[in-house]
């Protein structure tokens, strides 16, 4: 959705940590959330974060959450081939999902 | 518990055929949503269904596309005819109620071929 904006593409070596970003425009959105998904499959909810937190963790993912900025974040420490996917962030109004393009992770030896 | 199922997995068809998708959702879930995946883009919603009444079918092109819930269980959504630009994902997915917190579980998409 347009207003939900992420980059296209992250590489990280096996291990290291990786971070994507994304910006939102709702301000009234009561949850954010991270979906992944990989080929062929649909979509899996990661984590999500209420809009009263600045951040949540959860095993390898931290979430972070800038509300004045409007700035969501999804770390992943150590990561790992498994982790290579699509990753989305949305926001949500009342039921609506409003999800960004996608931040395409290849994770590589 | 088994998760939302769809099929067709993939169909291919020419343009002007119509063309349908059926959608399964967790039992018990009265929410069922169909979005639409462009490639390299996120899901956009089409319509979302409460028990067998569609809520909002405000994003649905009602010149070509329908979907029904008859007995609030399954779905259907149908296209005719089918165009070229119809070719996408197309995800169904079902979730317990209206809260927003409540988790949308997706299936694994129809992947539509319009030649």
């Amino acid at each position: 959705g347009e207003d939900v904006e992420q980059s296209l593409f992250l590489s990280v070596r096996e291990g290291d940590s990786s971070v994507i970003n994304c910006t939102y425009t709702d301000s009234s959105s009561t949850y954010l959330y991270w979906y992944k998904q990989e080929p062929g499959a649909g979509l899996q909810l990661l984590t999500y974060i209420f809009s009263n937190m600045d951040m949540k963790q959860d095993q390898r993912l931290t979430v972070l959450l800038n509300k004045k900025d409007k700035h969501l974040s999804l770390r992943i420490a150590d990561t790992q081939t498994g982790d290579s996917a699509i990753y989305f962030c949305a926001e949500v109004n009342d039921y609506k999902l409003s999800f960004g393009a996608g931040t395409t992770v290849t994770v590589r030896a | 518990e088994a998760g939302v199922v769809q099929s067709p997995r993939y169909k291919i068809i020419e343009k002007k055929q119509p063309v349908a998708f059926w959608c399964n959702p967790i039992s018990g879930h009265n929410t069922l949503y169909w979005y639409l995946q462009n490639l390299g883009q996120g899901p956009e919603l089409l319509i979302r269904y409460e028990n067998e009444e569609a809520v909002d079918d405000s994003q649905l092109p009602k010149d070509r596309f329908s979907a029904e819930r008859l007995k609030g269980v399954d779905s259907t959504l149908k296209i005719q005819p089918a165009e070229l630009g119809d070719s996408a994902v197309y995800l169904c997915a079902s979730s317990r109620g209206l809260a927003g917190g409540n988790e949308q579980f997706f299936g694994p998409g129809t992947r539509l071929t319009v030649l």
